[in-house]
């Protein structure tokens, strides 16, 4: 069971538009900022989204990120097919003492 | 773009030690950063193990604390993962990771390619 929670699945069609969430709790998500991560088939995870809403260099701006309390979405416009991958919600929690990781969302452009 | 290796033993017996090492490179002073280890059984999702921070303290995911060890040798730009009495469920990929963190931030920028490591007699 994982600390923070994520849709397993979520899917639409190509060009629509998607949301992912995350829900923590104030130790976590509440007090700290999150961070997202798309992990294509097969390999290594990619940072998305770091500070709730900041884009690494190179992720276009399709990917957005917000938080709001203890709770965090993945916006992603204009999907493709090439966007087919398994997200993942990260932050620190300040009770436990550690990072945590959101179960995963398997995204499917249909 | 600082880039990170894995390596280590791709098969480890039941109740014997996992050792993986991650080499750094293109970065300055292994020093100046948190590193961490991350890691993935087949089919699911993805797990903190621990990480390391600039001044040699460790934090562990309490579920795996009494089992891990995570140090750093920086002569050799090198950390280290240390997983004791291993057993099936600690099959997995293992990736290592920079950590940054600082003020409430906590992300993973860059990531090694990952090892498979399987336990099993």
């Amino acid at each position: 069971q994982s600390v923070l929670t994520q849709p397993p699945s979520v899917s639409a069609a190509p060009g629509q538009k998607v949301t992912i969430s995350c829900s923590g709790s104030t130790s976590n998500i509440g007090n700290n900022y999150i961070s997202w991560y798309r992990q294509l088939p097969g390999t290594v995870p990619k940072l998305l989204i770091y500070e709730n809403s900041k884009r690494p260099s190179g992720i276009p701006d399709r990917f957005s990120g917000s938080k709001s309390g203890t709770s965090a979405t993945l916006d992603i416009t204009g999907l493709q097919t090439g966007d087919e991958a398994d997200y993942y919600c990260g932050t620190w929690d300040s009770s436990l003492i550690a990072g945590v990781f959101g179960g995963g969302t398997k995204l499917t452009v249909l | 773009q600082v880039q990170l290796q894995e390596s280590g033993p791709g098969l480890v017996k039941p109740a014997e030690t996992l050792s993986l090492t991650c080499t750094v490179s293109d970065y300055p002073n292994i020093r100046g950063s948190w590193w961490g280890w991350i890691r993935q059984p087949p089919g699911k999702g993805l797990e903190w193990i621990g990480s390391i921070d600039n001044s040699g303290s460790t934090y562990y995911n309490p579920s795996l604390r009494s089992r891990v060890t995570i140090s750093v040798d920086t002569s050799k730009k090198q950390f280290s993962l240390n997983l004791s009495s291993v057993t099936a469920a600690d099959t997995a990929v293992y990736f290592c990771a920079r950590h940054l963190m600082f003020r409430g931030v906590t992300y993973f920028d860059s990531w090694g390619q990952g090892t498979l490591v399987t336990v099993s007699s």
